[in-house]
Formats: C-alpha cells, structure tokens, sequence
C-alpha cells in the first residue's frame, strides 16, 4: 500500500499569514496514464471533507484561490496564502493512483 | 440539489450485520463510480470500497475484504454497503462519495455512523 505522510500534525498560523501542509508518498504517484492522482481534501469541524484539489495542483469549482497546490512523484503541498477563520479544519491529502486509496494522516490548522 | 444522504447506521453488536445505503439526487448517478470511505471517531479518513458506474467493477480494503459488499442499484439512485461480520474497530462514521473520471472526490454525504459494540 502507498503510505501517505503529512507534516506537520498541527499547523497554527496568524489570520492572514500564509500556511503550508506537506504530503509525502512513499512511492511515486504518476501513473501509467501520465497522470497524478493526487488531491487535497479540508475537513471542517463537524463537517464532511470537502474537495479543494485534484490532480496537484488543479482547483475544484468554488474553492478560493488562495488555495494552490503543487509537487510532483512523491512531495507534494498544499499553501494557503492568506489564512482566513473559515479555513480551520483538518486537511487531508489523497492519492488515487494505486489501489487501495490512501490518506495521509491529516494536517490541523487552527488560529493562534 | 445535488447531493448524497446515507443512512442506516445504528447501534449493533460484534458480529452482527448491517446494511447502509446513499440516496443520490441532481446528478446523472449512473455516469459515475461511486465510493464509501470511513472515519473512526477522532480519527482520519479511511477508504473502504468502490464499485464502478455499472455495478461491473468492485474494489475493497484489505480491512473489509470478505465481509463487506458494496454495491447499486442505478434505478433507485442509490448506493449501498453490506456490513456482515462487524468488529468494534467497524465503528465509524460511513460516508458515500461521488468520484469523477480524475479519481478524486467531489461530492460527499453527511455521513451515517455505524457502532459496533456489545
């Protein structure tokens, strides 16, 4: 199974400071259709994950756009260039490429 | 609406069976492979099983191999999860998700939870 690494656990940032979650895979995620099936899921208190990338770097319908990804083979990231309160949850990173699906552990952001 | 509400979770004992299921509506349900993903209490997220858009192609954990079944019923828009043989560590919150042609999830439900305990 490919494991899924975040850092750190717990990430408290200043309101409107930026916040970087990273995500290591323990094998590469390119898979043989070209492809890197990696996204990146925000889970608020309370609430359902919601997606907020795919494919590294690629931002879903209606997701702010101070949410970006990037990485590439097995180091990933997730930045949010400005922390806003609505931004606090746990993030998850997912990779899609090989079966079974994994998650990485999950990265808190909270407000200081 | 577009949206996924799963139900059936309920309270049940080591070894017993349960059936969840995840009504789809504002979507075409049939185009789309269709997930279920746990999380225990306090815990992250798992991924549990998958069945493909025609009920032809199914995946399962190592986790639940052999004592869960998922599958559809494209008729009703709706999805389910055949839970036999459940153990304390089955306890979770059960959710259904929607999955695109990227495999990445872009609709989930609220969740059912599902506890396993004497």
């Amino acid at each position: 199974d490919i494991v899924m690494t975040q850092t750190p656990l717990s990430s408290p940032v200043t309101l409107g400071q930026p916040a970087s979650i990273s995500c290591r895979s323990s094998q590469s995620l390119v898979h043989s259709d070209g492809n890197t099936y990696l996204s990146w899921l925000q889970q608020r208190p309370g609430q359902p994950p919601r997606l907020l990338i795919y494919k590294i770097s690629n931002r879903f319908s209606g997701v702010p756009d101070r949410f970006s990804g990037s990485g590439a083979g097995t180091d990933f990231t997730l930045k949010i260039s400005r922390v806003e309160a609505e931004d606090v949850g746990v993030y998850y990173c997912m990779q899609a490429t090989q079966f079974p699906l994994t998650f990485g552990g999950g990265t808190k952001v909270e407000i200081k | 609406e577009v949206q996924l509400v799963e139900s059936g979770g309920v309270v049940v004992q080591p070894g017993g069976s349960l059936r969840l299921s995840c009504a789809a509506s504002g979507f075409t349900f049939d185009d789309y492979t269709m997930h279920w993903v746990r999380q225990a209490p306090g815990k992250g997220l798992e991924w549990v099983s998958l069945i493909s858009w025609d009920g032809g192609s199914t995946y399962y954990a190592d986790s639940v191999k052999g004592r869960f079944t998922i599958s559809r019923d494209n008729s009703k828009n709706s999805l389910y999860l055949q839970m036999n043989s459940l153990r304390t560590e089955d306890t979770a919150l059960y959710y259904c998700a929607k999955a695109t042609t990227g495999w990445y999830f872009d609709l989930w439900g609220r969740g059912t939870l599902v506890t396993v305990s004497s």
